[in-house]
């Protein structure tokens, strides 16, 4: 199994709401990425979690909550967004050689 | 710093001509440097790259050196085919904290015109 897989793959929410996104992938990597991008932008890293600890944070609003529960799961917990959060949110797993795999995404819109 | 500057932003080219993407990175503590193509409504998706012990690097139509001295490494399309059209980021990962912080490139969307 080399996928990494999100869901849900569309989220529309209010700026009350409180949702999460969700990363899975099963190749036994040990660092997952949570990456934010606009259209016509690069990716925007937001968090990196190595060996289930958060290594990495971009300086990420605490609206955005991460967790990884275990090393095959990664969610990012969503409470009070904006409508300018609105945005493709990219899950990624790292492979022994460098390579990111990244998931399909998970399309967010806030109203 | 570990800022990564590529060029062009965009890049127009007739079927069948090559296309040339710089990418310059400032993070000496980089030692690894891939390519990514993102199709249209798609996932990133490594393409080529490269490590700090080699020059070039080359994959049929693509190739990918790396001046490690000036800090710049180059994507080379050769025989470009519409189905080349897509936007293309460069990486330079630093190690970090026991991962990789991965950054990419600021992309160059390339249109190969039939």
């Amino acid at each position: 199994d080399t996928e990494v897989t999100q869901t849900p793959k569309h989220l529309v929410m209010g700026m009350t709401n409180k949702k999460s996104l969700k990363c899975e992938q099963h190749m036994g990597h040990r660092a997952m990425y949570w990456y934010k991008q606009k259209a016509k932008k690069p990716p925007e890293l937001m968090f990196v979690y190595s060996y289930e600890k958060l290594s990495i944070n971009e300086s990420v609003p605490s609206r955005f909550s991460p967790e990884c529960p275990n090393s095959s799961l990664l969610n990012l917990h969503l409470h009070a967004l904006q409508p300018e959060d609105s945005a493709l949110y990219l899950c990624a797993s790292l492979g022994g050689t460098g390579e990111l795999f990244f998931g399909e995404g998970s399309r967010l819109t806030v109203l | 710093g570990e800022n990564v500057e590529q060029h062009p932003s965009t890049l127009s080219v007739q079927e069948g001509d090559s296309a040339v993407i710089k990418c310059t990175y400032s993070d000496s503590a980089s030692n690894y440097f891939p390519w990514y193509k993102q199709e249209l409504g798609k996932r990133p998706q490594l393409i080529i790259d490269i490590r700090s012990n080699v020059g070039e690097k080359k994959d049929q139509r693509i190739a990918v050196t790396l001046n490690k001295t000036a800090k710049h490494f180059s994507l080379h399309i050769t025989e470009t085919q519409p189905e080349d059209s897509a936007v293309y980021f460069c990486a330079a990962p630093r190690p970090t904290s026991g991962t990789y912080k991965y950054i990419f490139g600021t992309g160059t969307r390339l249109k190969v015109l039939a």
